[in-house]
């Protein structure tokens, strides 16, 4: 079946520091890949999507590129602020899986002043 | 445009007593819905999704259920809450013959 692995945090990074999250998935088929950001006890939003290979998703200085032959999708920002701190969930739909999101684990980032 | 309303926003309940959580989708029809459970300091589980009206499909057996009584509303229920059911539980919608998920702001439980 479908499965993402994502990094196991807690990242904490300094401000402007550049941040990476890695996620690497296994799927049937041609999934979708996504990246959910949850800040502190709030629901999850879309930060970015791909649908196809070599796809880049950005959105708020975020990127993250479809690669197809490393099966991974993963998460980079230039400068974080310390308004980045939040939980980031790696997911993919799609597939043999219709519509059903597979999540990551998830990834907590700190990023201190 | 579509927003996801979620109520209550928190809930504290004895274990034993009943629960019933509700999702309301506005500005679109025939959604597809979704529950989802997070543990504290854990990935989501999902619970739950329903295609239409009166479809549930089950991912995980436990003591819990949903129902979809209309086109954009979706239910979660239990008659007799655990301690392990604590945890923050998230609907989610996707516009039919999408794939990009719409979460709402959740419901967070505590069982005592």
């Amino acid at each position: 079946g479908n499965s993402v692995t994502q990094m196991e945090g807690p990242v904490t990074l300094s401000e402007e520091a550049f941040l990476t999250i890695n996620c690497t998935y296994t799927a049937t088929g041609y999934p979708s890949l996504f990246w959910y950001v949850q800040y502190p006890g709030e629901g999850l939003q879309l930060l970015l999507k791909a649908t196809k290979a070599d796809d880049k998703g950005s959105n708020k200085g975020f990127e993250a590129t479809y690669r197809k032959e490393t099966t991974s999708f993963h998460l980079e920002k230039g400068s974080v602020q310390v308004s980045d701190s939040a939980v980031y969930f790696c997911a993919l739909s799609g597939g043999a899986a219709g519509n059903k999101l597979t999540f990551g684990g998830g990834t907590r980032v700190l990023v201190k002043p | 445009s579509q927003t996801i309303h979620q109520w209550p926003a928190t809930l504290v309940q004895p274990v034993g007593s009943p629960l019933s959580l509700e999702c309301t989708v506005e500005g679109t029809s025939n959604p597809n819905l979704y529950w989802y459970r997070q543990a504290a300091g854990r990935g989501l589980q999902l619970l739950f999704y329903s295609v239409g009206i009166g479809q549930i499909s089950s991912e995980v057996p436990q003591n819990l259920s949903a129902s979809r009584p209309q086109d954009r509303q979706f239910i979660l229920s239990s008659k007799k809450l655990l301690l392990s059911d604590s945890g923050f539980y998230l609907c989610a919608w996707v516009a039919g013959g999408g794939e990009t998920q719409y979460f709402g702001p959740g419901t967070r439980l505590l069982v005592l």
